[in-house]
């Protein structure tokens, strides 16, 4: 099952609402990716935190990494149509038998216009 | 440079029966990562190989395996199909670090339908 827990699992929002999701780990990650991936397409990074409590920004896009590095989030400000897509977050998990990317099941991101 | 490749884009097969698919990394990526993609479960991990060894293996039965040849193309393979294996089956490859596996460039995967 999963051990990266993505929340929620739809959001539907009007064009130019704000838009977060938020992902936690039971165990300390050593970094969380981001991935978008458009209807019928395969994910794209979008961006890798590593510090605790680090905050990135792209454009709309502010990513966060939680001080105990177990939880993050991805927020985006008036969204827009072209930001329709399902985003993931996958963490990094350094285990006893190797290191090894879990990705959340992801939210799915609806917009109106 | 050339992106992630996947090959066979679709497929079509019947339960009991095997098959292979191909992925060619991102050239100098020695590190492929495959994973299960379904509606209701997400992206689930199934192995990573680099430099021809599998490193890490996700919670699957025997039925998956897969490979890695020394130019880093990889194959999986699935045998004994069942009707829960439909799946889109994504590909990655990444430069792998001293802190683990960066960021993953997928390939476009291979749809695979089990009748």
């Amino acid at each position: 099952g999963q051990q990266v827990m993505q929340i929620p699992q739809y959001q539907h929002v009007q064009e130019g609402e704000d838009f977060t999701t938020y992902c936690n780990s039971s165990t300390t990650l050593s970094n969380i990716q981001w991935y978008k991936q458009r209807p019928g397409g395969h994910p794209v990074f979008l961006i890798q935190l590593v510090k605790s409590g680090e905050v990135k920004k792209q454009k709309r896009l502010t990513f966060q990494f939680g001080e105990a590095k177990k939880n993050s989030s991805l927020h985006i400000t008036a969204t827009q149509t072209t930001d329709v897509g399902t985003y993931f977050c996958a963490g990094l998990r350094v285990g006893e038998y190797g290191n090894k990317l879990v990705f959340g099941a992801g939210t799915i991101l609806r917009v109106k216009s | 440079k050339a992106g992630v490749t996947q090959t066979p884009r679709y497929l079509i097969k019947t339960r009991g029966q095997q098959v292979t698919l191909s992925c060619s990394p991102i050239s100098g990526h020695r590190s492929v990562s495959w994973y299960q993609q379904t509606p209701g479960q997400g992206l689930q991990f199934l192995f990573e190989y680099f430099s021809e060894t599998q490193r890490n293996k996700g919670n699957f039965p025997g039925r998956f395996s897969g490979r890695q040849f020394s130019n880093s193309r990889s194959e999986m393979n699935v045998s004994t199909l069942e009707l829960g294996d439909s799946a889109l089956y994504l590909c990655a490859s990444s430069l792998l670090l001293a802190g683990g596996p960066d960021e993953q460039f997928f390939g476009p995967g291979t749809r695979l339908t089990v009748l």
